[in-house]
């Protein structure tokens, strides 16, 4: 039971352009939702977070929008820097109270220079 | 401020054998997490602790997996035996409370192959 879904296991876009990716979730009880960034033989870092009370979260180049009643949430990054190209997981905060994530099965991210 | 540190950064084992992992978390960092990331999917929690005490290890297999926080601070996850599709990367994280949406700090992994 997949609860965090990233149905598109890579995008390429062109330097300067914009760069989305995309995150589907089953839980509507999910009360945070987050993007990580992943480099080659690093561990992921945490890039932006929304709440679920909220429908977008901007933090200078990257913007997270949320749809809860499509249970959708995506991360826009403009404009694209070929230092983005990373796996990006999609992760999910339930409301049990131990704060776990729940990740998604990433998205490989090529910008073109 | 130091990160999360992990030794080894890779491992290789042969099947039935034993592998332990260590993890210093960044200090006063209440909340550790063991994560496994099998290649080509995410992170899966294995164990979290708060302070010394276990929170959630629903997921970890305990049959052949254990993990300890001693004084709440350094922790080390061991598997005994080892199976073939315990090759992961095994990475550990910590917060200074539980995550909600401030995220949490990872380290680098440790890397286990076990043929």
């Amino acid at each position: 039971d997949q609860q965090v879904k990233q149905n598109s296991p890579s995008l390429s876009v062109q330097e300067g352009r914009i760069s989305i990716l995309n995150c589907d979730y089953t839980n509507s009880m999910f009360d945070y939702f987050l993007w990580y960034k992943k480099y080659p033989a690093e561990g992921p870092t945490f890039l932006i977070s929304i709440s679920s009370i909220k429908d977008k979260n901007e933090d200078g180049r990257f913007t997270v929008f949320l749809n809860k009643s499509a249970k959708h949430l995506s991360l826009h990054i403009v404009p694209s820097q070929p230092g983005d190209s990373a796996v990006y997981f999609c992760a999910a905060s339930g409301t049990s109270g131990t704060y776990k994530y729940i990740f998604g099965t990433g998205t490989r991210l090529k910008v073109l220079a | 401020e130091a990160g999360v540190a992990q030794s080894p950064r890779y491992k290789i084992i042969e099947k039935r054998q034993s592998v332990a992992f260590w993890c210093n978390p960044i200090s006063g960092h209440a909340t550790l997490y063991w994560y496994q990331q099998i290649l080509g999917q995410g992170p899966k929690l294995l164990i979290q602790f708060q302070n010394n005490g276990v929170v959630d290890d629903s997921q970890l297999p305990k049959d052949r997996f254990s993990a300890e926080r001693l004084k709440g601070v350094d922790s080390t996850l061991k598997i005994q035996p080892a199976k073939l599709e315990d090759s992961a990367v095994y990475l550990c994280a910590s917060s200074l409370v539980g995550g909600g949406g401030y995220g949490y700090t990872f380290g680098s992994g440790t890397r286990l192959t076990v043929v």
